[in-house]
């Protein structure tokens, strides 16, 4: 089985960093992917992580550790169109055909 | 260059009805993945169409069934609604690698069809 753990919601003021964690448990692990889904839209792919290290892209950065199942999203520069879900997926090494397991999502609320 | 699109975007049905989405993967995609979320909730992996092909499947009954045509596109089929199928059905579109296994292979979502069974 696997369990991919992110909180609930967080809550930022714009121009500010925001960090989102993501634990997961898997008997094999082959990458984890984050993205981003605004309301009533569909999932936006943000980043790629597969080996230890961070991953930026801009004002996003992806960060993983595979021996702790840890990674982390990190939002710099906030804007209010920055307010979304932010999902956290890891793919199995038995399921490297692409099925991904998604987390419950973060809600985070940009404030002014 | 087109994404992956998908029909209809919204849709109400009855306990017991059947009901058939469709997804037309971006251009030059071969491999299509549904995908159920439900309100709160993140995407939960129904199955993975390849060279027309059921390639893998998630913890779901068989009353969700599908299919990938010649060009590609799918059709996900579900029979005998529920209350509880009522969700956000997404479509994913990547480039399958011919057999071999791994690879970065992103998937790319479609809008959705929100589903509702009353």
């Amino acid at each position: 089985g696997q369990n991919i753990d992110q909180p609930t919601e967080m809550t930022a003021t714009e121009g500010a960093i925001v960090q989102i964690n993501c634990t997961y448990q898997t008997s094999g692990f082959n990458g984890l992917f984050w993205y981003q889904q605004h309301a009533g839209e569909a999932p936006t792919f943000l980043s790629y992580n597969v080996l230890d290290g961070l991953e930026e892209k801009g004002r996003f950065s992806s960060f993983l550790s595979r021996s702790k199942g840890y990674s982390y999203l990190l939002l710099k520069e906030l804007q209010m169109k920055d307010s979304a879900s932010y999902l956290c997926a890891v793919r199995r090494e038995d399921d490297s055909w692409g099925k991904l397991q998604f987390g419950a999502g973060t809600q985070v609320v940009v404030t002014p | 260059d087109a994404g992956v699109t998908q029909s209809p975007t919204h849709l109400i049905k009855t306990r017991g009805q059947q009901v058939t989405l469709r997804c037309s993967p971006k251009s030059g995609h071969d491999t299509v993945s549904w995908y159920q979320q439900a309100l709160g909730q993140g995407p939960q992996f129904i199955f993975q169409y390849y060279e027309e092909e059921e390639r893998q499947r998630g913890n779901f009954p068989d009353r969700f069934s599908g299919h990938q045509f010649p060009n590609y596109s799918s059709e996900l089929n579900v029979n005998a609604l529920l209350l509880g199928d009522s969700a956000l059905y997404l479509c994913a579109s990547s480039l399958g690698n011919s057999g071999r296994r791994g690879g970065q292979e992103t998937q790319y979502f479609g809008p959705g069809t929100r589903l509702l069974v009353l």
